[in-house]
């Protein structure tokens, strides 16, 4: 069965450090992966997408890289401030889009 | 500043009690989508509609049922509500391109006692 793993335990980073987060898929072959954030008690935000066809993606401190062969993206936050302190949900979608599943999400601790 | 509102935050309803969670987007999207949220589980569709009218089963449909009546609202409806619901109900919104950048309301935390 589809499946998407990211790391289940918590990130805990210094200020200033980049934040590494990683989402893994299995039997699956996603045209686009998104990632969102997520506050505590509230809906997700969506931050950004990549396509099948790219290798990476910027916007201003974030940077998406996917993978199709290892079936890996990783979600990199540069400068990291305690603001950044959330839950990061990746989501695989096939093409068309309307078949998407969604990461549990990894929380991110940035400490002062 | 566009928005996916959802008509309550918390709500708590007894068993066998039917249950409506209204959502209203203002940004004219053609594609709204409801998700359950527990904990270590992920986001999982319950219904998505992708016109007025319009409904489709997502992967946990059974005990749920949805209304879209007009573009921008889209109900989601609980027969007979049971304690196996109490979760965090999200709304969601998109344009065309399905469930991709969707923007996401701030959620009802429903428990059923």
């Amino acid at each position: 069965s589809q499946k998407i793993e990211q790391n289940s335990e918590a990130l805990n980073i210094q200020e200033g450090k980049t934040a590494t987060l990683t989402c893994n898929y299995t039997n699956y072959s996603p045209a686009y992966l998104q990632w969102y954030r997520q506050d505590p008690g509230r809906g997700p935000v969506f931050l950004l997408l990549i396509r099948e066809n790219e290798k990476e993606k910027r916007k201003e401190r974030l940077k998406v890289t996917f993978d199709t062969t290892l079936k890996q993206s990783l979600f990199h936050i540069t400068a990291s401030q305690p603001a950044d302190s959330a839950t990061y949900l990746c989501a695989l979608s096939i093409t068309g889009g309307f078949k998407t599943i969604f990461g549990a999400g990894t929380r991110l601790f940035v400490k002062a | 500043d566009v928005k996916v509102t959802q008509s309550s935050r918390y709500l708590v309803k007894r068993t066998g009690e039917k249950v409506f969670l209204e959502c209203v987007q203002d940004m004219d999207h053609e594609n709204m989508f409801w998700y359950r949220q527990d904990p270590g589980l992920g986001l999982r569709l319950i219904y998505f509609s992708y016109d007025v009218k319009m409904k489709e089963k997502g992967d946990i449909p059974e005990g749920y049922s949805v209304s879209r009546e007009k573009k921008e609202r889209f109900s989601l409806i609980l027969e007979s509500a049971s304690t196996n619901q109490t979760s965090m109900y999200l709304c969601a919104s998109s344009s065309l391109g399905g469930h991709l950048s969707a923007f996401f309301g701030q959620g009802t935390r429903l428990t059923v006692v």
